[in-house]
């Protein structure tokens, strides 16, 4: 699997987009981008997955750059809610998931 | 909808009892997925079941480490044994798509924190 850099941490305001980057330089062609992300106590919750062209669903936008090195996946309108572990995972379509340390997001109201 | 459940919520036990795990997966999910999450780590592939295939067991750490998946449905995850290394959050996961297919998405449910003392 290719190896993903993320930022540790980041604040955003509520209301605002939150952008958050994602390198994975190493990434195969047949590699997917997928974020998961954690809330406190509770199991990871799967938001949103890519291949080559830009994805959005109710939840989130993942955008991939054209040469598929990084993505930054996009919260629209942040809500406190939205204070989780961010985790960007780079596989091809396969079952074990790994998580590395994630991005930690803090909305603030 | 009703998600991934599982039983108990925490589980605290004494090193060298035995411990069961259970997780009910999401009605009509063909894959199910055992992982955990020891403090301040990342999550590690434990077990996968999909269908009726052999599981993959590749991630069990040790021989104390059992799982089974009775009619395709509930699952167990037996710990023979427990040492104080064993305490963590055990996550059990389901999913409709099989592996191979154009991206999934897993279910995870909330997990069962053991402590073993």
């Amino acid at each position: 699997d290719a190896k993903t850099t993320q930022p540790t941490s980041m604040d955003c305001a509520e209301g605002r987009a939150a952008n958050l980057p994602c390198n994975h330089s190493t990434i195969s062609g047949n590699e997917y981008v997928y974020w998961y992300r954690q809330i406190h106590s509770q199991g990871p919750q799967y938001i949103i997955h890519g291949l080559k062209n830009n994805e959005t669903n109710e939840m989130a936008s993942l955008i991939i750059t054209e040469d598929r090195k990084s993505s930054t996946l996009i919260l629209p309108h942040a809500t406190l809610r939205d204070t989780a572990v961010y985790y960007c995972i780079v596989k091809v379509s396969d079952y074990k998931l790994s998580f590395g340390a994630g991005t930690t997001v803090t909305v603030r109201a | 909808g009703a998600g991934v459940s599982q039983s108990p919520s925490n589980k605290v036990t004494e090193k060298g009892k035995d411990v069961e795990l259970r997780c009910d997966p999401i009605s009509g999910h063909t894959a199910l997925y055992w992982y955990r999450q020891s403090l301040g780590q990342g999550l590690e592939f434990l077990i996968y079941f999909q269908g009726n295939s052999a599981p993959d067991k590749s991630g069990l750490p040790s021989d104390r480490f059992s799982a089974e998946r009775t009619g395709g449905s509930v699952s167990t995850l037996t710990i023979q044994r427990t040492q104080q290394e064993d305490s963590a959050v055990y996550l059990c996961a389901s999913s409709l798509k099989i592996a191979g297919a154009s991206g999934y998405e897993q279910f995870f449910g909330p997990g069962t924190r053991l402590t073993v003392l």
